[in-house]
């Protein structure tokens, strides 16, 4: 069974940076897995940030960027604002089916 | 402005079917693939199925933990998409959202998948319970 892993939690400082990764068990993850990124407030629907790799919505702010690292997908958050404490969620396509990380949970501090 | 708004969520009993709704406006329904996903309580988010749009043949997909339980369909002149569940489990209890398919595909396994999802409903709960 396919298990797409993120880190459950993450730390930063307002005006920091941090970057989020998204890993397969089937191996490295590339382009042709079209790794998208969603972010979730509490109580909210999640909400499009990154497709493919690194697209940006036209919502998305700029400090938020989409790439490949190490055999991951990555997003990372630079210059870190308050209002970007939520929970992070990559999917990534798998031939005929979409699976989700477990989430990373991002708390500014 | 794109809304989708989901409904028919509630609670259900185990074992009967329901219905659920999205009901889309602010773009051309018909042009976009429509995508389900759920999150259960306390957990993270769950692809349940996608549908194609007519001209990407209209064709469905399913999640392997929902097939044969599910079906997708959509009626493109009153810009709804619906998500029909049958045989009810406990474990079937989540917030079901919609989301609309992007507008950039690739090929891939004999058909057209979207690049991604953009614009997100704001979930339909379902509680299925005795």
């Amino acid at each position: 069974q396919t298990v797409v892993t993120q880190e459950p939690s993450l730390t930063v400082s307002p005006g920091g940076t941090v970057t989020l990764t998204c890993a397969s068990t089937t191996g490295a993850v590339t382009s042709s897995y079209y790794p998208t990124w969603f972010q979730q407030k509490p109580g909210q629907a999640p909400r499009a940030l990154i497709y493919s790799t690194n697209n940006r919505h036209s919502w998305t702010p700029a400090r938020f960027s989409g790439s490949l690292l190490g055999g991951k997908a990555a997003l990372t958050l630079s210059g870190v604002q308050p209002e970007d404490e939520a929970e992070y969620y990559c999917l990534l396509y798998y031939g005929g089916a979409w699976v989700f990380g477990g989430g990373t949970k991002v708390t500014v501090l | 402005e794109v809304q989708l708004v989901e409904s028919g969520g509630g609670l259900a009993q185990p074992g009967r079917s329901l219905r659920l709704s999205c009901t889309a406006s602010g773009f051309i329904f018909g042009d976009y693939g429509l995508s389900w996903f759920r999150q259960a309580p306390g957990k993270g988010l769950e692809w349940v199925g996608f549908i194609r749009s007519k001209s990407y043949g209209g064709t469905t997909e399913y999640a392997a933990s929902v097939k044969g339980r599910i079906s997708i369909s959509r009626d493109d002149s009153k810009s709804i998409a619906y998500l029909q569940m049958i045989s009810l489990k406990t474990e079937d209890t989540a917030v079901y959202y919609c989301s609309r398919g992007a507008s950039t595909y690739h090929y891939d396994r004999g058909t057209y998948w979207p690049w991604g999802f953009d614009y997100w409903g704001q979930g339909t709960l379902l509680t299925v319970s005795s």
